[in-house]
Order: structure tokens, then sequence, then C-alpha cells
């Protein structure tokens, strides 16, 4: 079993929908955690991180984290076509945004106009 | 001011032959590090170099693969006799305590071993 586990997809959305994206992990030194967002032929980049429980906005995005429960999350409002791209969440052991990361699968996201 | 660049951009090699991709990082990033990207196996880290300190190297899948930083700044990861499970996407990410630690990621080097 992988430690970060993540819905592969496809999801397809109509634009202005919100989109729900998933992932469960299994190891609790776990602490920081992120979501990169990857476009076709180019590396990952940061959308959001978060190192506590509860919910953090930036713009359209929110992210979520239930460490109780082991599972983050991250929603999209307003969806638009730009934001179809591969969604990437990634943890870091210990209590710093240092080290390497372990990544989920990736989900693909589709926003059809 | 310039991100992280990686060298070559798509490289295709046969089975058995040595190759070697190169990674510039963000002027003035202190940690550097490598992963690899499969459609089978997602995003995997293989090794990370943090100033001068030794690296974690507990990623590499053999040691068939080595990487180096020469100077603290570019570094090279040298894959030998490769082989047709090594095809991948190679990406570098380099990061600062100053940014937070946020990784930054290069393009990628997208190796295919026939």
């Amino acid at each position: 079993q992988k430690e970060v586990e993540q819905d592969p997809g496809p999801l397809s959305v109509p634009e202005g929908a919100i989109v729900s994206l998933n992932c469960t992990y299994s190891n609790s030194a776990f602490q920081y955690f992120m979501w990169y967002r990857q476009y076709s032929r180019k590396g990952p980049e940061l959308l959001m991180y978060t190192y506590s429980s509860g919910n953090k906005e930036d713009g359209r995005f929110t992210a979520q984290v239930d460490k109780s429960s082991k599972y983050i999350s991250l929603f999209i409002r307003d969806s638009q076509p730009s934001d179809s791209a591969t969604y990437l969440c990634a943890m870091v052991s210990g209590g710093t945004s240092y080290g390497k990361l372990t990544f989920g699968q990736g989900t693909i996201l589709t926003v059809h106009p | 001011g310039a991100g992280v660049s990686q060298s070559p951009s798509n490289k295709v090699t046969e089975k058995g032959k040595d190759v070697e991709l190169r990674c510039d990082p963000i002027s003035g990033h202190t940690a550097l590090y490598w992963y690899r990207q499969s459609l089978g196996q997602g995003l995997e880290f293989l090794i990370y170099f943090q100033g001068n300190s030794a690296p974690d190297k507990s990623g590499l899948p053999s040691d068939r693969f080595s990487a180096e930083r020469t100077g603290g700044s570019v570094s090279t990861l040298t894959i030998q006799r490769t082989q047709q499970e090594d095809s991948a996407v190679y990406l570098c990410a380099s990061s600062s305590e100053d940014t937070s630690n946020t990784q930054y990621f290069g393009p990628g080097t997208r190796l295919t071993v026939l």
C-alpha cells in the first residue's frame, strides 16, 4: 500500500463547477501538506501548502486538512478551463516544510467550457 | 529571475548505455532534489542535497543511479547501463529557507530507453 493515495481520475467538470480533490495518507509523521498543479510537459508548481488541521483559502482555492482522519482536500471554486491540469498532493514528514516530498498519484482534471 | 533549468529536455538512448542529466537550480538555493515521474509509479523521490551535508540517497532505485552536486550549484544525475524501466521524466527541484523551503521544479528531462 502506498503511503499517499490519490484517485487518478480522470475528472471532467463543466466550467464554473466546484471541484473536490482528495488524498489519504497512512504515515502519521506527515505534518506538512502541499498541493501542486502540473500542466502537460511541465514541472509541478506549488499551489498551496499548510501544516495545520482546518481550512486555508487562497482566491478560488481552499486546502483542507484533517489529521485525525489522515485526509486532505483541495477545493476549486468557479473552475475555469485554464484549471485543466494534473493535481498532485504532496507531504513532508516532520514539523517543517523541508525535506523530500512524498506525492500522490495525481488527479487529471479537465474543465470544459 | 531564472527558474530551475534542466538539460537535455529529451534523451533517447539504447539499453545498456550510460546517460547524464543536468540540473541548474535557482541561484542561491541551498537544497536540490531529484525526482522521477513515470506512468506506473507517479512522482518518486530519488536523492537530495542540502548545502555541504551528505546527500540523502534513500530514494535511488539501484546502484546504477548516482548524482553529484558540484560547488553547491549544478547537479548531474547519472544512470549507468540503462534499462527500459528507467524510461521516465526526471525532475529536478531546488529550494531555499528564504522561500519557506518551497520546492521549485524544472521542466524535466524525458528519458526514453529503447
